[in-house]
């Protein structure tokens, strides 16, 4: 099974409202990181959550690392086309390595 | 953060040939990743390179198949060599900031025939 389980795998809305992505891991995260990606392209760093209970914002995305520090959630108000892509989320253990979910494919209709 | 640029960005190969990937960093950084991105997965951690040491890989990849050159601080290389249709991915590269930030170049897209 997946160490880094993402829900939903695909997501399409309209334009406005708002959503979330879920990153469920089965053991302790020691980093979060969110990342978007645009189809056949690379990674766009998001995010980094550290500590339990953290939550960042920036502009319309916002992301939380529960306090056991094995969930985070990315919550996008009032989407907008520009937010459609491929969300991951990667964990670090207790090495420098990154495993990576499975990945949310959004798609934001007019 | 780093901006980290990668070449080719794309390239079409025919089988049993090899393909070098080079990935630069404006910056200095100890720590350089390469993975490995399937169509329609996520991506899979191939080796770390670490300047002045041999690069570490991870359960399912070898030296023979994807060697890695790391010279300097800024600049690395992956091979990807005798290849089969199996090898079509995304290659990335990442690179960890001093703030445990982890970035990633813009990929090269390898179409293996």
């Amino acid at each position: 099974s997946q160490e880094l389980e993402q829900s939903p795998q695909s997501l399409i809305v309209q334009e406005g409202k708002n959503l979330t992505i879920n990153c469920t891991s089965s053991k302790t995260l020691y980093g979060l990181y969110w990342y978007k990606q645009k189809y056949g392209e690379g990674l766009i760093f998001l995010m980094m959550l550290q500590k339990g209970g953290e939550e960042k914002s920036h502009e319309k995305i916002t992301a939380k690392l529960d306090e056991k520090k094995q969930q985070s959630s990315l919550h996008i108000t009032a989407s907008q086309p520009s937010h459609a892509g491929i969300y991951l989320c990667g964990a670090e253990r207790n090495t420098d390595k990154l495993i990576f979910g499975t990945g949310t494919r959004l798609q934001v209709f007019p | 953060s780093a901006v980290i640029s990668q070449k080719p960005s794309r390239d079409i190969c025919q089988r049993g040939t090899s393909l070098t990937i080079q990935c630069q960093v404006d910056s200095q950084v100890t720590m350089m990743f390469w993975y490995r991105q399937q169509p329609g997965q996520s991506l899979t951690l191939i080796a770390t390179a670490n300047q002045g040491s041999e690069a570490t890989y991870e359960s399912g990849f070898v030296i023979d198949k994807f060697p890695i050159s790391r010279p300097n601080l800024t600049f690395s290389t992956l091979t990807v060599s005798n290849m089969s249709p199996e090898d079509s991915s995304i290659y990335l590269c990442s690179v960890r900031g001093g703030s445990y930030e982890q970035y990633f170049g813009p990929g090269t897209r390898l179409t293996v025939t």
